[in-house]
Parts: structure tokens; C-alpha cells; sequence
């Protein structure tokens, strides 16, 4: 089994939707994060956690919610879902409370607002 | 505030040629750099990183890259390329809290028989 698990793969949705998009990680990291890829920008982060209690806006969050369920568990939701959120979402893990850490990627999912 | 720039969106290279990505950062402290790759439909995997110490380091499937200090510089090289190198490259950078990662907009890049 991956490291770090995404789910759905890929997700096809209509504007005004809910969306849920699920990460979990078996690294026991505390440290979770959701970023957003898109063409010619990288990626961009949206939210991050350093435990259960502790989550945190990244530089574009507007639109986006998190929740962190568990140390293992952190979900991304769109709560109304428009066209331009479409894009390849990844969820990352790391350990340690220094600069002296390492991102490990889940697969992504790649969602798709019409 | 810390920034990746990674100035070539796209390179293609022939088979056997060697390889060199550029990436440059703006950061006031001592970096931490890496490199990661992501293949056509996967995640991004670790190639390199840049904590302390030598400035020349070493990474997965033959990839290396050099910290120039002084020219800001983070560059991955390859001396000789395979067909399966084709993916795109992102440099990155965290703070030396590790509270966030910057990532570059990434490179593209295409191997030719």
C-alpha cells in the first residue's frame, strides 16, 4: 500500500457541488498538507497541519475547508464547487519541526468542475 | 518571502545527452533545497535534497545538483539522459522553521529518441 493514499483517483463534478477529497497516510507523520497543481503555476499550497488541533491557511485557501479527522486522516472539501478549482490536487505528509524535512506525495486527485 | 524561479517551462533533450535544470531561489537564511519529479500521472518523488554541508549532493537515478550560494542557484543535472527521464522537475524550498514549502512552476521536460 502507498505511503500516502488519495481518494477519488479522479472526480468529475458540476458547479455548486460539494466536494470531498480524503488523504490518508500510514508515515505516523504529524505534519499533513494539501496542495493544488496547475499548469505553468506549480503548486500552490492551500492548507496545512501539524497535528489534530492545529491547522493552518495557505496562500490560497479562499473557497477550500479542511478537516483533520485523525493524526492519519486529513480531507480537503470544496463547499461549492466552481470551474476554476478544477485541478490536480495532492496531499503531502512530513515529519519534524525543522526546515530538515521531506515531503511525501500521495498520487493526486484529479478533479474536474463543469 | 521566499521564492523558487525556474526559468526554462520546457526543454527537450536527445537520448545520451546530459541535462541541466536551472532553478534559482530567494531566501535570506541558509535553504533547504530539493528537487522533486513528477511522472505523467503520478505523484511527486523526492530526486535530491540540499540541507548543509557538501554543496555538491547526490540523489536518485543518477540526478545530482549544486547549492551556489553566491548565485543563488540550485541546479539539477544528469550527464547522461533515458527515455524515462521524461516528467516534469520542481525545485523547491522550505523556510527554516519547515513551515511551508515553495515550489517552483516546474520544467518540463521531453527526451527524443
Amino acid at each position: 500500500d502507498a505511503d500516502v493514499t488519495q481518494t477519488p483517483r479522479n472526480r468529475i463534478t458540476k458547479t455548486g457541488k460539494r466536494i470531498m477529497l480524503e488523504c490518508s497516510q500510514t508515515k505516523g507523520h504529524d505534519r499533513m498538507y494539501w496542495y493544488r497543481q496547475d499548469p505553468g503555476l506549480g503548486l500552490r499550497l492551500i492548507y496545512y497541519s501539524f497535528d489534530v488541533k492545529d491547522i493552518n491557511k495557505g496562500e490560497i485557501s479562499d473557497g477550500y475547508s479542511v478537516s483533520r479527522q485523525a493524526q492519519a486522516k486529513f480531507s480537503l472539501s470544496l463547499e461549492s464547487a466552481i470551474p476554476n478549482q478544477t485541478a490536480l490536487y495532492f496531499c503531502a505528509t512530513s515529519e519534524g519541526s525543522s526546515g530538515a524535512n521531506v515531503l511525501t506525495f500521495g498520487a493526486g486527485s484529479r478533479l474536474t468542475v463543469l | 518571502a521566499q521564492s523558487v524561479t525556474q526559468p526554462d517551462i520546457h526543454i527537450t533533450v536527445s537520448e545520451g545527452a546530459s541535462l541541466e535544470l536551472r532553478c534559482n531561489y530567494s531566501y535570506g537564511a541558509t535553504p533547504y533545497l530539493f528537487w522533486y519529479v513528477q511522472s505523467p500521472g503520478q505523484g511527486l518523488q523526492l530526486l535530491l535534497k540540499y540541507f548543509s554541508g557538501d554543496t555538491l549532493v547526490q540523489g536518485i537515478k543518477g540526478f545530482e545538483a549544486e547549492f551556489k550560494r553566491s548565485q543563488s542557484s540550485f541546479n539539477l543535472r544528469k550527464p547522461s539522459v533515458h527515455w524515462s527521464d521524461a516528467a516534469e522537475y520542481f525545485c523547491a524550498v522550505v523556510s527554516g522553521t519547515g513551515n511551508q514549502f515553495y515550489f517552483g512552476t516546474g520544467t518540463s521536460l521531453t527526451v527524443i529518441p
